[in-house]
């Protein structure tokens, strides 16, 4: 059965400070690799995802990751956090057939501060 | 992407009560919808996977008599929690598979307090 283990529940970073969100799944076949935000009392946001193809993805508000299947990792990361980042991200696995399910890690919590 | 609505986003209920949370697909027909239900501190749990026109397909230890499913059409699915308890309180979200079939579009979540 896939699995998704994110090693950090809460991490905090100063403002402008880089980050890096860890990620580890376990799936048998080409995994479907998701990053996802969600804020307080908010749904989830699509940040990026990784299908197939070149290893480093580009999401949304400046976010990247970068799939290494030898490390079985899909880590995310961001350059210099805004204070706006703060949030709880989810990292995600589906199966490679489809999204049909999708299993999610526990989630990391970032605190930003000033 | 699609925009999801669910509706409420809060509810707080008495036990014993049923609470209808409602999934809308604002501007896509979506024939395969989800829900998830997130306990504090912990990650989201599939419950089930409903597709339009048929019965919903539950994940092990969900119960389907107590977690009521309908997806009678392309943009709505609900779920009912009948008879609440306490112990159902939780973060309940929707989603449904994009027109690639390959990515999810959430809606905003539903908070559920049984008193």
């Amino acid at each position: 059965a896939q699995s998704v283990t994110q090693p950090d529940i809460h991490i905090t970073v100063s403002e402008g400070a880089s980050l890096e969100l860890r990620c580890n799944y376990s799936y048998g076949a080409t995994p479907y690799l998701f990053w996802y935000v969600q804020s307080p009392g908010q749904g989830l946001q699509l940040l990026l995802k990784y299908f197939s193809g070149d290893t480093l993805v580009q999401g949304i508000k400046g976010f990247e990751a970068e799939f290494k299947r030898s490390q079985s990792s899909f880590n995310l990361r961001k350059p210099s956090v805004h204070w706006s980042d703060a949030a709880e991200y989810f990292c995600a696995v589906g199966y490679s057939g489809g999204y049909q399910k999708v299993t999610f890690g526990i989630g990391t919590k970032l605190q930003v501060i000033p | 992407g699609a925009v999801v609505s669910q509706h409420p986003s809060w509810v707080i209920c008495k036990s014993g009560t049923s609470v209808k949370i409602e999934c809308r697909s604002l501007d896509f027909q979506a024939t395969t919808m989800f829900w998830y239900r997130q306990f504090p501190k912990q990650s989201l749990m599939l419950m089930a996977t409903s597709n339009e026109g048929s019965k919903a397909t539950y994940e092990q230890g969900v119960e389907k008599d107590k977690f009521l499913i309908n997806h009678a059409s392309l943009t709505l699915s609900t779920l009912t929690v009948t008879s609440a308890h306490p112990e159902d309180s939780s973060f309940y979200i929707c989603g449904l598979l994009g027109a690639v079939n390959t990515e999810a579009f959430f809606g905003q979540g539903t908070r559920l307090t049984v008193v």
